[in-house]
């Protein structure tokens, strides 16, 4: 059974502040990796994917692999209030690229 | 606008009765991907088409859930005989490539 795990939360960071969400994953086979944003009652919003080791910055996002840690972040610079809401870490572990999903790591970001 | 549309957005059924999505992909996505997510939950993958074909279907999708993609284009879910454990979101995806995929807006279904 391949799992994505993340903290639940809730994540509160002040304005401003670095904002860091976790996801491990257990298929070490796992090929791609992505970040969703969902805002209370919408639908999921791609964000971040990465497919390779180290780094990947857009803008105010950083998302960080270390697949011999099986270990993805999210790192979201200077946060806003905007920014509240449940971040999703997803894996494409499908034989057909279906992705597996956490559950989500609400974040609340305070004014 | 040229994202992933889905319709209707909300349903609300009685118990035992059939109800029907449609998703309309990205153009010139020939990858669509079925999803529900519940309270709390991540989504789950419910079944997958490149083209017209269904390639894949969870062991989450019962013999009173089917789906349809005619022509490649868009797709339709259905469910029979509604229960209660069937409320949920369910959401639709699209991909040109097995790797990102854009969400519709999702139809939330409320089986009374």
């Amino acid at each position: 059974q391949k799992e994505v795990e993340q903290n639940s939360g809730p994540l509160s960071v002040p304005e401003g502040a670095i904002a860091s969400l976790n996801c491990t994953y257990s298929d070490r086979g796992s090929q791609s990796f992505f970040w969703y944003r969902q805002y209370s009652g919408k639908s999921p919003e791609l964000i971040m994917f990465i497919y390779s080791n180290g780094d990947k910055e857009d803008g105010r996002f950083t998302a960080q692999l270390n697949k011999a840690s099986q270990y993805v972040s999210l790192l979201i610079r200077d946060s806003q209030p905007s920014d509240s809401a449940t971040y999703l870490c997803a894996v494409g572990g499908g034989s057909q690229g279906n992705l597996i999903f956490g559950k989500g790591t609400k974040l609340s970001v305070k004014p | 606008d040229t994202g992933v549309s889905q319709d209707p957005r909300h349903k609300i059924t009685k118990r035992g009765q059939n109800v029907t999505f449609r998703c309309d992909p990205i153009s010139e996505h020939n990858r669509l991907y079925w999803y529900r997510q519940t309270l709390g939950q991540g989504p789950e993958f419910l079944t997958y088409f490149q083209n017209e074909a269904q390639l894949e279907k969870s062991r989450l999708l019962s013999d009173r859930f089917s789906a349809e993609r005619p022509k490649g284009s868009f797709s339709t879910l259905e469910i029979q005989r509604t229960e209660q454990g069937d409320s949920a979101m369910y959401l639709c995806a699209s991909s040109r490539t097995e790797r990102e995929q854009y969400f519709g807006p999702g139809t939330r279904l409320t089986v009374t």
